[in-house]
């Protein structure tokens, strides 16, 4: 699976747009882009995930730039909940027998009231 | 709402015990995982299985294993604690859909001392 480099902290304003980037340059053509947070004592949560297409759901959008070499996760409307580490993770389509998920040391995201 | 739970939140061991973490997910998923967080270190993946009674290793299962009797309960045991598996361990399940395995879903986790 492909490396990612993430800032180790952020901070964004409550209600505004927060904006996590992820750098993955070696990224292969099958290899998906995932984003999970953890939120202090709790386990990983999954946010979204994409291939080469920009993604929207209802917690986050996904944009991912057209060489896929980096990709930026955001919540558009920053909450004090959102406070949390934000794990990028570039890995290829799961399937039988490769599921692991291999997280890196992520972002802590901080939300300023 | 899929639910992992995980039988302990804080558990404190002393050196050569035997210890059982219990793991539950009542989505009828698949797939379950045991991972391991530490400092610095992210999350490592310790066992998988993708079935009942079926198993893989992951990238770190010495002084590890697991039980997987039935669908929903995925064990991980230490068979002999030692201090270096003092860690925060995380249990996760994903549905196979389509013939892909989809996003993992984690219970809240087990802070594992072993003094």
């Amino acid at each position: 699976d492909a490396k990612t480099t993430q800032p180790p902290s952020m901070d964004c304003a409550e209600g505004r747009a927060a904006n996590l980037p992820c750098n993955h340059s070696t990224i292969s053509g099958n290899e998906y882009v995932y984003w999970y947070r953890q939120i202090h004592s709790q386990g990983p949560q999954y946010i979204i995930h994409g291939l080469k297409n920009n993604e929207t759901n209802e917690m986050a959008s996904l944009i991912i730039t057209e060489d896929r070499k980096s990709s930026t996760l955001i919540l558009p409307h920053a909450t004090l909940r959102d406070t949390a580490v934000y794990y990028c993770i570039v890995r290829v389509a799961p399937n039988f027998g490769n599921e692991k998920l291999t997280f890196g040391t992520g972002t802590r995201l901080t939300i300023i009231p | 709402d899929v639910k992992v739970t995980q039988s302990s939140r804080y558990l404190v061991k002393r050196t050569g015990e035997k210890v059982f973490l219990e793991c539950v997910q009542d989505m009828d998923h698949e797939n379950m995982f045991w991972y391991r967080q530490d400092p610095g270190l992210g999350l490592r993946l310790i066992y998988f299985s993708y079935d009942v009674k079926m198993k893989e290793k992951g990238d770190i299962p010495e002084g590890y294993s697991v039980s997987r009797e039935k669908k929903e309960r995925f064990s991980l045991i230490l068979e002999s604690a030692s201090t270096n598996q003092t860690s925060m361990y995380l249990c996760a399940s994903s549905p196979v859909a389509g013939g892909l395995a989809r996003e993992q879903f984690f219970g809240p986790g087990t802070r594992l001392t072993v003094l």
